[in-house]
This record gives structure tokens, C-alpha cells and sequence, in this order.
């Protein structure tokens, strides 16, 4: 079945130093959408990008992730932490059911000054 | 805009006790989603319903109960608590299918004593 691997539950790191969180799927989906969720603390979980094209990078709210469907990997990142991205972000699928969106385990994001 | 209310925020329970948390959108969103959350487990799909009246089950249905009696409220019943759970429900709806964005409600925290 369809599956999202976020291998790394918590990554720390330094303001200002590059982020990066992994996301691998699988699926037998050939069309899949790839999705990044942020969850902020006593706040609602909320979109932060998606996408369906290989290849083609996607931007919002400085962060970016290119969909990869040789390697079956979304990777979100940003170029410059800031202590405001401390969250818990989510990586999603949707694949072979149009309905059911299958989320990852979640990696929590700890920006330290 | 819209917005997702979920009531109780705060819930605590008996064990065997049968517990029903609700959920409202005035999005007049097709699709609803009933999700539990678990540190490290990340967000796993409880049911689902495209429709009024209509009922999926996700992959964690075991145990709970849903109604959607209406566009606008999805309901989810617990039908035996038990001892010492500790989880956030987090209630979504979508427009239409999983390629919609998912919006969420701020979630019902559940305590089992």
C-alpha cells in the first residue's frame, strides 16, 4: 500500500544554518500528490506547499521542495533557519485512493538561537 | 474564509467509557476527515466521508465510530475507552478529494484515566 517515510523525528539546529527534511513515498500511483503540512504549536496543522510535477520545484513562505519520482522523494527545505520554523511539519501523500491523503510521522523542526 | 470547530477541546474519560467528539465547517467542504495524533506516530486516518451520510474507514477504524449526519458536522465516537490512552483527535475537511488542500480544527485532546 501506500506509504510516507520521514525518517529524522527531531532535527536541531542553529538560526540561520540551512534546513532540510527528508520525505520518501511509495506508491504505485504514476500521478501521486506530495504535500507539506506544518504544525506550529497551539495552532491547526496548515498546508505549507504541494506538489504533483516532477522535477519542478515548489516555493512558499521561503521554504521549497522539488518532487522527485525517480528517487520517490519530497525533501522540504529552506536556505536560513529562523526560530520562528520551530514546528512539528508533516509530509504527505496522496496516491492510489483519491480520498486518503497518508501522512508521515511527522519531524520535529527545534531552531535554536 | 471558513473555519473548523471541534468541541470538547479537553475530554476526559472512564475506561470502557463510550466518548463522542464533534466537529463543525462552515467551508461547506464535500470531504471530512477524523485523524488521531501520537507523538512519533504522526497523523494516522480514523474515517473519512465525501458526502453527507457517506462513511469510509482509514486505517486506524478499529475501535471508533462516525456519523455525518450532515454537510457540515462529522461526529467521532470512541465506543470503549481505554485505560490510560492519551491522544489528540484532529478533525480536516477539503473541498473535494485528497489533491484539495486539508484544513484543520484545533483538535480535541482525549484522557483516559
Amino acid at each position: 500500500g501506500d506509504s510516507v517515510t520521514q525518517k529524522e523525528g527531531l532535527v536541531t539546529l542553529t538560526e540561520g544554518l540551512p534546513v532540510m527534511l527528508n520525505c520518501t513515498y511509495q506508491t504505485i500511483y504514476s500521478n501521486a500528490f506530495l504535500f507539506w503540512y506544518v504544525h506550529y504549536l497551539n495552532e491547526s496543522p496548515r498546508l505549507l506547499l504541494k506538489s504533483s510535477t516532477d522535477n519542478k520545484r515548489t516555493e512558499h513562505q521561503g521554504f521549497h521542495a522539488t518532487l522527485h519520482k525517480s528517487s520517490s522523494s519530497f525533501h522540504l527545505q529552506k536556505s536560513s533557519a529562523q526560530l520562528s520554523d520551530s514546528a512539528l511539519y508533516y509530509c504527505a501523500l496522496m496516491g492510489t485512493n483519491a480520498y486518503k491523503v497518508i501522512f508521515g510521522k511527522g519531524t520535529h523542526l527545534h531552531v535554536l538561537p | 474564509g471558513g473555519i473548523i470547530t471541534q468541541t470538547p477541546k479537553f475530554l476526559i474519560g472512564q475506561e470502557g467509557q463510550k466518548l463522542t467528539l464533534k466537529c463543525q465547517q462552515n467551508f461547506n467542504h464535500d470531504t471530512m476527515y477524523w485523524y488521531r495524533q501520537d507523538s512519533g506516530k504522526g497523523l494516522r486516518l480514523i474515517y473519512y466521508s465525501i458526502t453527507e451520510n457517506d462513511l469510509q474507514k482509514g486505517d486506524l477504524s478499529e475501535g471508533y465510530d462516525a456519523s455525518r449526519e450532515k454537510k457540515s458536522s462529522f461526529s467521532l465516537t470512541v465506543t470503549s475507552a481505554q485505560k490510560n490512552e492519551m491522544a489528540v483527535f484532529l478533525c480536516a475537511s477539503s473541498p473535494g478529494t485528497g489533491l484539495d488542500t486539508q484544513y484543520f480544527g484545533p483538535g480535541t485532546r482525549l484522557l483516559v484515566l
